[in-house]
């Protein structure tokens, strides 16, 4: 089993200013490290799927990096618009398409 | 394309009860699987199946049974239910193999008292 901490747990970010919180795994084992948004009563969806050690995605002002080495991601959100407001959940990926989740990080932008 | 559905969205069960969650997906995805949310500690797998006829354990299997006679189907069985497998369920599919993404159902929530 995994060990995969996410921080911090939740954050607090203002309408219009930037944030990044990190996702930290085992760097053995590794084929891909996956990112989801998961809305408040919905279900969670895919944002990136990263394979390679320092691979760099972007979606809209969402962005996210890879350190496969040392076993880090950072999840980056330019610009936070009340709509950003979710659980971020990030998970490493092993043999077989098998994901183990962290915790997760809340992010709330207040407007 | 529905997705992933699945069925119920909400049940309440007494402790010893048995149920079958029941999950769908017509985007002919070989893998599937079954997560449970467990507060602040994310998702726990539970169950996954790699292809009809082959399943496997998860994190946290121990309560809980599947099956996967069709590609499309691949439901999740409670034989006794107890009080701890309160929670709210997901099912998700993804296409093999190689790294793609999940694609998650709309959840069950499920309470035992």
């Amino acid at each position: 089993i995994l060990n995969v901490e996410q921080s911090p747990q939740s954050l607090h970010v203002q309408e219009g200013d930037s944030t990044n919180f990190t996702c930290s795994f085992p760097s053995s084992n590794f084929y891909a490290l996956h990112w989801y948004r998961w809305e408040t009563a919905k279900s969670p969806e895919a944002l990136f799927v990263m394979t390679l050690n320092g691979d760099e995605k972007k979606k809209g002002q969402i962005s996210a990096t890879l350190n496969t080495k040392e076993g880090y991601s950072y999840l980056y959100i330019k610009g936070s618009q009340p709509e950003d407001s979710a659980t971020y959940l990030c998970a490493p990926q092993a043999a077989g398409n098998k994901l183990t989740f962290g915790g997760g990080t809340r992010v709330l932008v207040k407007p | 394309n529905a997705g992933v559905t699945q069925t119920p969205k909400f049940r309440i069960l007494k402790i010893g009860q048995s149920m079958t969650l029941q999950c769908t997906q017509d985007m002919n995805h070989n893998y599937m699987y079954w997560y449970r949310q467990d507060p602040g500690m994310g998702l726990k797998l539970i169950y996954y199946s790699v292809g009809a006829g082959i399943t496997d354990k998860g994190e946290v299997p121990n309560g809980y049974n599947v099956s996967r006679s069709t590609t499309e189907d691949f439901p999740l069985r409670l034989e006794l239910a107890a009080p701890s497998q309160t929670s709210v369920y997901f099912c998700a599919s993804s296409y093999p193999p190689g790294s793609y993404e999940q694609y998650f159902g709309p959840g069950t929530r499920l309470t035992v008292t």
